[in-house]
């Protein structure tokens, strides 16, 4: 059964530390996304990929948060440092693009909370 | 610039009733629309999607969505509502060959007995 699968799936940290949130995309998919969540501005599209290059990061404050594939099997969102603000639930999906547009799947989130 | 308007951010019916779902898209060039469920700390997972085949697009646990260029809709519809239905539901669209998905800010469905 083919997933999305995003580490961990839960995290508390102190304001200040660093935050590395992972991601391995389903076998075969070439483009991964990172939604954000929040109760107050919904689903945002924080960044993503399409055959490991970056597209698109317009939705992500560069000053802190950065997005990265090291290979074809894992996605990274690391914050630095983190504030009580980036609470939220991150979405990793991936999906593949080959001409024809489909959908994305998604994992189940990591739950941030900065204390 | 493409975007989607879900209309009513909470929706309530009984067991057995009806269940519509409205979403309003905009879109200069031609869409590709999906409707998403979101139960409690849980992922998204694709309900159905429209690709510019049937304007009528049958999706998963009964549910469907009716393409309407002139009103510029997708709106959800499923005939029965079950308990179970329970859940969030983002309606998202997209365009040209990219999948990047544009989310309506979603409706959550409360299905009382």
């Amino acid at each position: 059964d083919a997933r999305v699968t995003q580490t961990p799936r839960h995290k508390v940290t102190e304001m200040g530390q660093e935050v590395t949130m992972r991601c391995q995309p389903i076998l075969g998919h070439n483009t991964v996304f990172w939604y954000r969540q929040t109760m107050m501005q919904g689903l945002e599209l924080l960044a993503y990929f399409r055959n490991r290059a970056p597209l698109d990061d317009s939705g992500m404050p560069k000053d802190r948060f950065s997005a990265e594939m090291p290979d074809a099997t894992l996605a990274t969102l690391k914050i630095q440092p983190s504030e009580p603000r980036d609470s939220a639930v991150y979405f990793c999906a991936s999906g593949f693009s080959g001409g024809t547009n489909t959908e994305a799947f998604f994992g189940q989130g990591t739950r941030l909370t900065v204390v | 610039a493409q975007s989607v308007t879900q209309l009513g951010s909470h929706v309530s019916v009984s067991e057995g009733a009806l269940v519509l779902l409205r979403c309003n898209y905009s879109s200069s060039v031609p869409p590709y629309l999906f409707w998403y469920v979101q139960y409690p700390n849980q992922g998204l997972q694709l309900l159905l999607k429209y690709t510019s085949a049937a304007t009528l697009v049958k999706g998963i646990n009964g549910f469907e969505a009716e393409f309407k260029k002139s009103e510029t809709s997708f709106h959800l519809t499923k005939p029965s509502a079950h308990m179970s239905d329970a859940a969030e539901y983002f309606c998202a669209v997209s365009f040209g060959g990219y999948n990047k998905l544009i989310f309506g800010a979603g409706t959550r469905l409360a299905v009382h007995p």
